[in-house]
């Protein structure tokens, strides 16, 4: 199963609201993973099951979808979100990870 | 606290082999799937191999007849034998954990080591 992640990049201003969307080539159910990593740093899982929030994330991250099309919103950008985002589906093998995308201060 | 430490890492040539091995110093490993996920300089992540709560190995097809990943839950360990070793295979390799042990929290990796740098070149 492809994921197809868009923007591949895109800049934004604290406070901002952010939209990252993820495609999957094919039906994935709700089994899509978000996660942040920063430069020189392991990711870090963000939401689960689509739309559950991981412990100890802050509530301005939230994530919806099913099947086939996902999003990961950031309300109100803040300067430790900026990193790059990656969805992974993992409703069947071989996982997959989407491209990522890098969130950069405008 | 939940510590995954990943060593083995190291500069090899074409055609080596490795064994990457990850401890989890923090937590009783054998109720959870692990999996390895690697991310090439300056690309995205690619998982690499998953071993479920029975020992039983998954591949990506990149990987699948060169790599086997297995536990060993008497040392609470989780290794990544690694053979065949080519230029693409040059990455940071991070051993995660699965939030459970069965489908689908065994696929979604809730905490990640630091990685272990592997650099295939002759």
């Amino acid at each position: 199963i492809q994921l197809t992640q868009s923007p591949s990049s895109l800049s934004a201003s604290v406070g901002d609201r952010v939209t990252i969307t993820c495609r999957a080539s094919q039906g994935v159910s709700s089994d899509l993973v978000w996660y942040q990593q920063k430069p020189g740093k392991a990711p870090n899982l963000l939401i689960y099951g689509a739309s559950t929030l991981q412990s100890g994330v802050p509530s301005r991250f939230s994530g919806s979808g099913s099947g086939t099309d996902f999003t990961l919103t950031i309300y109100s950008l803040q300067p430790e979100d900026f990193a790059t985002y990656y969805c992974q589906q993992v409703n069947s093998f071989p996982l997959t990870f989407g491209g990522g995308t890098q969130v950069e201060i405008k | 606290e939940v510590q995954l430490l990943e060593s083995g890492g190291g500069l090899v040539q074409p055609g080596g082999s490795l064994r990457l091995s990850c401890a989890a110093p923090g937590f009783i490993l054998g109720t959870y799937a692990m999996s390895w996920v690697r991310q090439a300089p300056g690309k995205g992540l690619e998982w690499v191999s998953l071993v479920d709560t029975r020992n039983i190995g998954i591949y990506a097809d990149s990987v699948k007849d060169r790599f086997t990943i297995s536990r060993d839950n008497s040392k609470n360990t989780v290794s990544l034998q690694i053979n065949g070793l080519r230029a693409e295979d040059t990455a940071v390799y991070y051993c995660a954990k699965g939030r459970g042990g069965s489908y689908p929290e065994s696929r979604t990796l809730d905490f990640w080591g630091q990685g272990a740098l592997v650099t295939v070149s002759s």
